[in-house]
C-alpha cells in the first residue's frame, strides 16, 4: 500500500531563516506532487505541485520554492523566512489522471517568530 | 475555470440531529467531486468520491453526497451527528485542466454540541 510522510511535524524558526520541508511518497512511482499551506481562516491554498523529478509549477508567488530531486521526493525551502510563511503545511499526492484521489500527508506546523 | 463554494464557514448541531454541509461547484465539464475531512492538526482524509457512477455517493463515518448536476451541487448529509464528527471539512473538485489537481473550497467546521 502507498504512504506518504512529511518531516518535521512542527517547526519553529525566526524571521529570516532557511527552511526545508521534506515529503516522501512510499509504494507507488511517477506520482504527482503537492505542496499545499493552511493558514488560519484561509482554507488550502496550492502552492506547488510536480509532474515528474525536476518538474516544478508554482501557483502563487512567493519568497518559497520546491524541488523534486528523486520520483517520490518533494521538498519546500525558503533561505529567509517571513511572519507570513507561518502555517500548516501539508505534502500531498496523487496518480496522475484526473479524478484520482489526493492523498495527503499529516502536515507540518511551521511558526516564524 | 473551475470552482467550489461552500456555504458557512462554521455550522454547529447538536448530537444527534443531521448535518448538512453545503457545497457548490462550477465546472464546464462532468466534474470529479470529493469530501475531506480534517481532524485538528492532522492532514486531510477522504471522505467520499463522486466520479459519475451513481448520484448518491456513500462515504465512511455515515455520511453521504448527493449530485445534483440541475443545481451543481454536492452537499454532505449525515442523519445523526455523533461529537466525533467535530472537524473541518472540505469539498473539492477536478481541476479538468491538469494531471490530477484538485480545487479546494474554503472549509467548514462543524461543531457537534452534546
Amino acid at each position: 500500500s502507498q504512504t506518504i510522510h512529511q518531516w518535521p511535524a512542527t517547526l519553529v524558526q525566526p524571521v529570516g531563516s532557511p527552511l526545508s520541508l521534506e515529503c516522501t511518497v512510499e509504494g507507488t512511482s511517477n506520482p504527482n506532487l503537492y505542496w499545499y499551506r493552511q493558514a488560519a481562516g484561509r482554507g488550502l491554498q496550492l502552492l506547488f505541485y510536480s509532474v515528474g523529478i525536476g518538474q516544478i509549477s508554482s501557483e502563487v508567488p512567493q519568497n518559497l520554492s520546491a524541488s523534486r530531486p528523486q520520483d517520490r521526493q518533494f521538498i519546500l525551502s525558503s533561505k529567509k523566512l517571513l511572519l507570513s510563511d507561518s502555517g500548516f503545511y501539508l505534502c500531498a499526492w496523487t496518480r496522475s489522471h484526473s479524478g484520482n484521489t489526493i492523498y495527503f500527508g499529516e502536515g507540518s506546523w511551521l511558526t516564524v517568530v | 475555470a473551475q470552482s467550489v463554494t461552500q456555504l458557512g464557514s462554521h455550522v454547529s448541531v447538536s448530537e444527534g440531529a443531521l448535518v448538512l454541509l453545503r457545497c457548490n461547484y462550477s465546472s464546464s465539464v462532468p466534474p470529479y467531486l470529493f469530501w475531506y475531512v480534517q481532524y485538528p492538526n492532522q492532514g486531510l482524509q477522504l471522505l467520499l468520491k463522486y466520479t459519475s457512477a451513481a448520484t448518491l455517493v456513500k462515504g465512511i463515518n455515515g455520511f453521504e453526497a448527493e449530485f445534483k448536476k440541475s443545481e451543481t451541487s454536492f452537499h454532505l448529509t449525515k442523519p445523526s451527528a455523533h461529537m466525533s464528527d467535530a472537524a473541518e471539512y472540505f469539498c473539492a473538485v477536478s481541476d479538468e485542466g491538469s494531471q490530477g489537481n484538485l480545487i479546494f473550497g474554503k472549509g467548514t467546521k462543524l461543531s457537534v454540541k452534546p
